[in-house]
């Protein structure tokens, strides 16, 4: 259980496109999730939280405008990269939570986003 | 606010070997730790965590871990390692005030087994 899935697993685009990550819950109700961003041989950047039904919260510097995160049910969240440029190029994670239940993330398996 | 420290960005072992990965954290209210392994381009998968209770904790895929609250540690050991163990782990507290269980890593450790 608690399988957490991400689509798509690898997107290239060319600069000045947007793209749309999806992040779902395949067997549980997500209360929360979570979007992190990695670049190489780095650790977990946390992005922004968002909360089903309400707008996302972003960590400082973190331009809410160019990563627009919806979280519409309590199975689905998206992050889109929008008008994308070369330094956006990462590895980009999501992950969920059920408020209450250990406290515990369940992460996806990640999306590598290329920008040309 | 709470911070993670792994010790070591790389720890080269031979197989069979046992290994110890370190972690401290600081944090002024208590809170659950974990670590998690992350193999090349994929997400993070949880090998154990701490929410209360007996202060070592076993995991999956032979690991173990201690929570050692003077010391503020939580210390990752292996008696015996595999070629298939070499990957990242990570460390990372979650502040048990804070909703949405957000959590705080470490900048990861690089296990590297070699036959």
């Amino acid at each position: 259980g608690a399988v957490v899935s991400q689509h798509p697993s690898r997107v290239i685009c060319k600069s000045g496109t947007s793209v749309k990550i999806e992040c779902r819950s395949l067997d549980f109700q997500a209360t929360t999730m979570f979007w992190y961003r990695q670049f190489p041989k780095q650790s977990l950047m946390l992005m922004a939280t968002s909360n089903e039904g309400s707008k996302a919260t972003y960590e400082q510097g973190v331009e809410k405008d160019k990563f627009l995160i919806n979280h519409a049910s309590l199975t689905l969240s998206t992050l889109t990269v929008t008008s994308a440029h070369p330094e956006d190029s990462s590895f980009y994670i999501c992950s969920a939570s059920v408020q209450g239940v250990s406290y515990e993330q369940y992460f996806g398996p990640g999306t590598r986003l290329t920008v040309t | 606010a709470q911070s993670v420290t792994q010790l070591d960005s790389q720890v080269p072992v031979f197989e069979e070997a046992p290994v110890e990965l370190r972690c401290n954290y600081s944090s002024s209210v208590s809170v659950y730790l974990f670590w998690y392994v992350q193999y090349p381009n994929q997400g993070l998968q949880l090998l154990l965590k701490y929410l209360s209770g007996s202060t070592l904790v076993k995991g999956i895929n032979g690991f173990e871990a201690e929570f050692n609250k003077s010391q503020t540690s939580f210390h990752l050991r292996k008696p015996s390692v595999h070629i298939s163990d070499t990957a990242e782990y990570f460390c990372a507290v979650s502040d048990l005030r804070t909703s949405g269980s957000r959590l705080t890593f470490g900048e990861g450790t690089q296990l590297t087994v070699n036959p």
